[in-house]
């Protein structure tokens, strides 16, 4: 099925271990962004991609490194993970256009213990 | 930028009957989208309704219906003959015409339906 899938589904990581995640989306979407997910805080912006090869800041981005180097994947980097970022992570994708509407992924719970 | 903000972290329904979630946002922007989204525990985000703000008449469908108000910067969500299945997380959002076309999210209200 058409969409976006997130790898891993679940994580645990120790202080300062490092990890991607990887989105990836077959719909060839232009838009492609990061939100991580607190209780009590909604969906908040890490990153995102206006296209290939681009990368830009959203609300929350220390912390965090993205590339998107093919249009189809945007990959999310902690270099040294903290207990801060034990949440969990969306991903989500658009078209170009005023009416595109947005797909999201099932999410990536990552614990850092 | 903007902000979005709901105040209502939990609410709860008896089945079948009505209840709205509040929203209101901030923004300087004059041509923009707003959404509501439901989270369920399977954590999927899917979209319940939208609503562009150049339209006067508020969005419909099925037993939900939106409270669009422009000038007050508020957005609630109705949702008519609530059943079992409508138990969720609810987001509001926003999306400007710029930045990326990035949705902005309230913090959410937790909705639990009474049988």
């Amino acid at each position: 099925n058409a969409g976006v899938t997130q790898t891993p589904k679940f994580r645990v990581l120790k202080t300062g271990q490092s990890m991607t995640l990887l989105c990836a989306q077959d719909m060839n979407h232009e838009y492609m962004y990061w939100y991580r997910q607190d209780p009590g805080m909604g969906l908040r912006l890490i990153h995102y991609s206006v296209g290939e090869g681009t990368t830009a800041k959203g609300e929350v981005p220390d912390g965090y490194n993205v590339s998107r180097l093919k249009k189809q994947n945007f990959l999310l980097g902690l270099e040294s993970a903290a207990p801060s970022q034990t949440s969990v992570y969306f991903c989500a994708s658009r078209p170009t256009g005023a009416t595109g509407g947005y797909t999201f992924g099932s999410g990536t719970r990552l614990t850092v213990v | 930028a903007q902000t979005v903000t709901q105040s209502q972290p939990e609410m709860s329904v008896q089945e079948a009957e009505t209840v709205t979630l509040s929203c209101t946002y901030d923004t300087s922007e004059s041509n923009y989208y707003l959404f509501w989204y439901k989270q369920p525990p399977s954590r999927q985000m899917i979209l319940v309704i939208r609503q562009e703000a150049y339209k006067q008449q508020n969005a419909t469908e099925n037993r939900f219906s939106v409270n669009f108000q422009k000038a007050a910067k508020s957005f609630s969500l109705k949702i008519s003959d609530s059943q079992l299945g409508d138990t969720a997380m609810y987001f509001c959002a926003f999306r400007g015409e710029t930045s990326g076309s990035r949705l902005t999210f309230g913090e959410g209200t937790q909705l639990t339906v009474n049988p």
